[in-house]
């Protein structure tokens, strides 16, 4: 299994909604990101989490919580979000020795 | 924050032609990798290349670093419609660390 699953796809919330992004691995890695991207951008990275524990922080604001709950999961708590943090959330995972990073296929946000 | 810059940012060929992109980026490296990214999803990873490395293939890709100007290629040979997507260089990551993306070529083969 080489795959990195992301559930929902597709999420419309409110700026007043709590919703939560979901990612899932079984390959073993213990490293984990998410990436925020807006449209004919690059990924920009939000967190990276290593063996569980969150490791970088790229000065992400509050309303984003991460949570690593166990090697194979990590999730993304959306709260009090704002119309410009709609784009495309993705969440990849690599093994500890080797640089390839395995994507999920994203989930398209939309703030209203 | 980017590591470097990305030309051309689109590129629009015909099927059968060949296809370069270029990227360069600031800082030292250990590795540089390319990603493809089909329209509104998830990054495939193409191939790495490391920094003792000048030249890679794999399949139709070809990539080569220069470090001493801190600048990579990427070419694909005899293009397909299906090529067509956003292709990406990135430095960093492995262990957790940072794996920062460059601004992308927009690639488009036309039939």
């Amino acid at each position: 299994d080489t795959e990195v699953t992301q559930t929902p796809k597709h999420l419309v919330m409110g700026m007043t909604n709590k919703k939560s992004l979901k990612c899932e691995q079984h390959m073993g890695h213990r490293a984990m990101y998410w990436y925020k991207q807006k449209a004919k951008k690059p990924p920009e990275l939000m967190f990276v989490y290593s063996y569980e524990k969150l490791s970088i922080n790229e000065s992400v604001p509050s309303r984003f919580s991460p949570e690593c709950p166990n090697s194979s999961l990590l999730n993304l708590h959306l709260h009090a979000l704002q119309p410009e943090d709609s784009a495309l959330y993705l969440c990849a995972s690599s093994h500890p020795r080797y640089t390839e990073a395995f994507f999920g296929q994203g989930t398209r946000l939309t703030v209203v | 924050s980017q590591q470097g810059e990305e030309d051309p940012q689109a590129l629009s060929i015909q099927e059968g032609e060949n296809a370069t992109m270029n990227c360069s980026y600031k800082t030292s490296i250990n590795n540089l990798q390319w990603y493809r990214q089909n329209s509104g999803r998830g990054l495939v990873h193409l191939i790495l290349i490391r920094s003792n490395e000048r030249e890679k293939h794999s399949g139709r890709l070809r990539v080569t670093l220069d470090t001493s100007k801190k600048s990579s290629s990427l070419l694909i040979t005899a293009s397909r419609a299906a090529d067509t997507a956003s292709y990406f260089c990135a430095t960093g990551g492995g262990g957790a660390q940072k794996l920062v993306f460059g601004q992308g070529t927009r690639l488009t083969i036309n039939p």
